[in-house]
């Protein structure tokens, strides 16, 4: 099992420019997860769907978009890339957000630089 | 609402000294806490978690915490460090909306 994939693992944008990032999960986890990180700040979610066919925003939603786009996928897309966007993004996902014991399985990230 | 309020952003520990790392929360409902490391270049991967069967919880790679509800804490504990205990380990409670908050992390060093 592969567990949590994201790609790319490095990307430079350009302000404005756009971008998705892309997330899949091999163990039939029905929630998902998008998080970013900075230092100092801990991990704080952008987004989430609990389950297939579902998202609500988290945290830090403001210039986000995502698509669950079937139970294994969940997608983070840029529309117009800013500078406040440089940092560490993780995708993770778990069995059934809704169980307070409910464990997140997390990806190894994506570096994301904005000039 | 609930948080975590992890005590030290960097910790640093001789090899084969305790590790002793803090964690205080905050919360109006009895807490899921967990505790996370991240190895460099890597993603999270859950150390250990609270979920009330037990205050004492042992976890991998030979940590273990201790729920206190008088004091608050989940503090993580390890009796002797190893070089590849080097990393950063984040503190965390479920809200009651069931998503997982994040305390800013501890990085932990380890000297030869």
């Amino acid at each position: 099992n592969a567990g949590v994939t994201q790609t790319p693992k490095f990307q430079v944008l350009k302000t404005g420019q756009s971008m998705t990032l892309q997330c899949a999960q091999d163990m039939n986890h029905n929630s998902m997860y998008w998080y970013r990180q900075d230092p100092g700040m801990g991990l704080r979610l952008i987004y989430y769907s609990a389950s297939e066919g579902t998202t609500d925003k988290g945290e830090v939603p403001n210039g986000y978009n995502v698509s669950r786009l079937n139970k294994r996928e969940f997608s983070l897309r840029l529309e117009s890339a800013a500078p406040s966007q440089t940092s560490v993004y993780f995708c993770a996902s778990s069995e059934a957000s809704k169980q307070p014991t409910d464990t997140q399985y997390f990806g190894p990230g994506t570096r994301l630089t904005v000039l | 609402a609930q948080s975590v309020t992890q005590l030290g952003s960097h910790v640093s520990v001789s090899e084969g000294a305790l590790v002793l790392l803090r964690c205080n929360y905050s919360s109006s409902v009895p807490p899921y806490l967990f505790w996370y490391v991240q190895y460099p270049n890597q993603g999270l991967q859950l150390l250990l978690k609270y979920t009330s069967a037990a205050t004492l919880v042992k976890g991998i790679n030979g940590f273990e915490a201790e729920f206190k509800k008088s004091e608050t804490s989940f503090h993580l504990t390890k009796p002797s460090a190893h070089m590849s205990d080097a990393a950063e380990y984040f503190c965390a409670v479920r809200n009651g909306g069931n998503k997982l908050v994040f305390g800013a992390g501890t990085i932990l060093r380890v000297k030869s």
